[in-house]
């Protein structure tokens, strides 16, 4: 069973870096067409896509935000950490992180599992 | 706004056949396959289509998915109260080498 699982802190301040954690289960992203991303959610607003780290290491970014994100992973412990530099208030969101399979064909499977996502606030 | 356009609102009764487009480009759409995902109040999304067309095991196959040229549309047969949720379209942009969202459809079962 594929689970993944999105930690990190509740509330920042504006100007901090927002460090989060994606521990998954189920699969290895060592594993060909193994990838995962992030997506966020600002209160009652839509998706929005920020990175992608993929099977060989390498990473995708929001052209918007390409400066302020880094997008690493930890294949020993099955973690995703995603960084987002210089926050600010409009960087309130719901943080998910989802598993994606693109098959060698590159077939895209889409975003197959989410986490159940995390509140961040950021305010003084 | 680099993303795909939904149109934010989308309706119907019980039983009827709903459909909701996604406009992209040559970029998106038109190079790349379009995945749908369905949120429910207060929860993350769920998978719904993918590869334009192609329902993961679960999805009843009241839904179902298109794509023609730079759109692509998703379309809910047999509505019923419980698919009253918002529906995103996504694709991978070549010229943004990332992915994109569309705005989503917020859909009513009246």
């Amino acid at each position: 069973q594929v689970t993944l699982r999105e930690s990190g802190p509740a509330l920042v301040k504006p100007t901090q870096t927002l460090t989060l954690t994606c521990s998954f289960s189920g699969f290895s992203l060592t594993s060909s067409g193994m990838c995962v991303s992030w997506i966020r959610q600002p209160p009652g607003k839509a998706l929005e896509w920020l990175a992608l780290i993929d099977w060989e290491d390498d990473k995708y970014y929001n052209i918007e935000m390409k400066t302020r994100l880094t997008i690493s992973k930890d294949t020993s412990n099955n973690q995703v950490v995603l960084t987002v530099a210089n926050m600010d208030p409009v960087d309130t969101a719901t943080y998910y992180c989802a598993r994606i399979v693109i098959a060698e064909t590159g077939t895209n499977f889409g975003l197959d599992v989410w986490g159940q996502g995390t509140t961040v606030t950021v305010s003084s | 706004h680099s993303g795909l356009t939904q149109a934010p609102s989308a309706s119907g009764t019980p039983g009827q056949r709903v459909t909701i487009s996604c406009s992209g480009s040559t970029s998106n759409i038109g190079s790349n396959s379009v995945n749908w995902y369905q949120q429910l109040p207060g929860t993350a999304p769920k998978l719904l289509m993918y590869d334009n067309n192609q329902r993961p095991s679960g999805v009843p196959d009241r839904f179902s998915g298109s794509k023609s040229g730079t759109s692509a549309s998703l379309a809910i047969s047999g509505l019923q109260s419980e698919d009253e949720a918002d529906y995103y379209c996504a694709a991978w942009d070549d010229s943004l080498n990332g992915a994109v969202f569309g705005g989503g459809t917020q859909l009513t079962v009246l």
